[in-house]
């Protein structure tokens, strides 16, 4: 199992459409989490830390399922501009950041 | 502020050729690292210092070296390139371990 797995898409959505993606993690230990943005040829950016309590910034919620080994990441509203590939990101046994294979989100008018 | 910046941009070397790929961050931030993004394959750690001073081998070391120079740049170099080393590599830093990393641009290398 990888430690860190996305399914790698592409989600094709609507304008205005709802999409969650979900990112399942191995290591049981993992305390950091994050969701980055990377759009075609650029550098991931970051855009959201994952908290035990889960956190919303404006249309992204993100989630913490401790018991299950997954967080997740909701776009409420979509935009096309919301189109690029998501990178979740969660610490490793050896204390390292790991990436996901990314999902891709294809948002169309 | 530049945040990270990385050289050069784009480059091609013929197979045994060397470079050193520079980062630099101007954030005052403790760790930084190399990755490398293929497709398919995700963002892999190469290499990483978590703090002036250290080093320690990532995911896919093999074929690589780093030096962190000071607290601000952190180098990759490539002794002996090989095709296999053709990607797409990223300098990163952050404040710690395992806080949000923030990336250079990249430097898209091909190895014929």
């Amino acid at each position: 199992r990888k430690e860190v797995e996305q399914d790698p898409g592409p989600f094709n959505v609507p304008e205005g459409a709802t999409v969650a993606f979900n990112c399942t993690y191995s290591n049981s230990a993992s305390q950091s989490f994050f969701w980055y943005r990377q759009d075609c040829r650029k550098e991931p950016k970051l855009l959201m830390s994952v908290y035990s309590s889960g956190n919303e910034d404006g249309r992204f919620t993100a989630q913490l399922n401790r018991a299950s080994q997954y967080i997740s990441l909701l776009i409420r509203d979509s935009k096309l501009s919301d189109s690029a590939t998501y990178l979740c990101v969660v610490n490793n046994a050896g204390n390292m950041l790991t990436f996901g294979g990314g999902t891709r989100l294809m948002v169309k008018p | 502020n530049a945040g990270v910046t990385q050289t050069p941009k784009f480059q091609v070397l013929k197979t045994g050729q060397s470079m050193t790929l520079q980062c630099a961050q101007d954030m005052n931030h403790n760790s930084m690292y190399w990755y490398r993004q293929d497709p398919g394959m995700g963002l892999r750690l190469i290499y990483y210092s978590a703090s002036e001073g250290t080093t320690d081998k990532g995911e896919v070391p093999n074929g690589y070296n780093v030096s962190r120079l000071n607290k601000r740049e952190f180098s990759l170099r490539l002794e002996s390139a090989a095709p296999s080393q053709t990607s797409v590599y990223f300098c990163a830093s952050s404040v710690l371990q395992n806080s949000p990393l923030h990336f250079g641009n990249g430097t898209r290398l091909t190895v014929t």
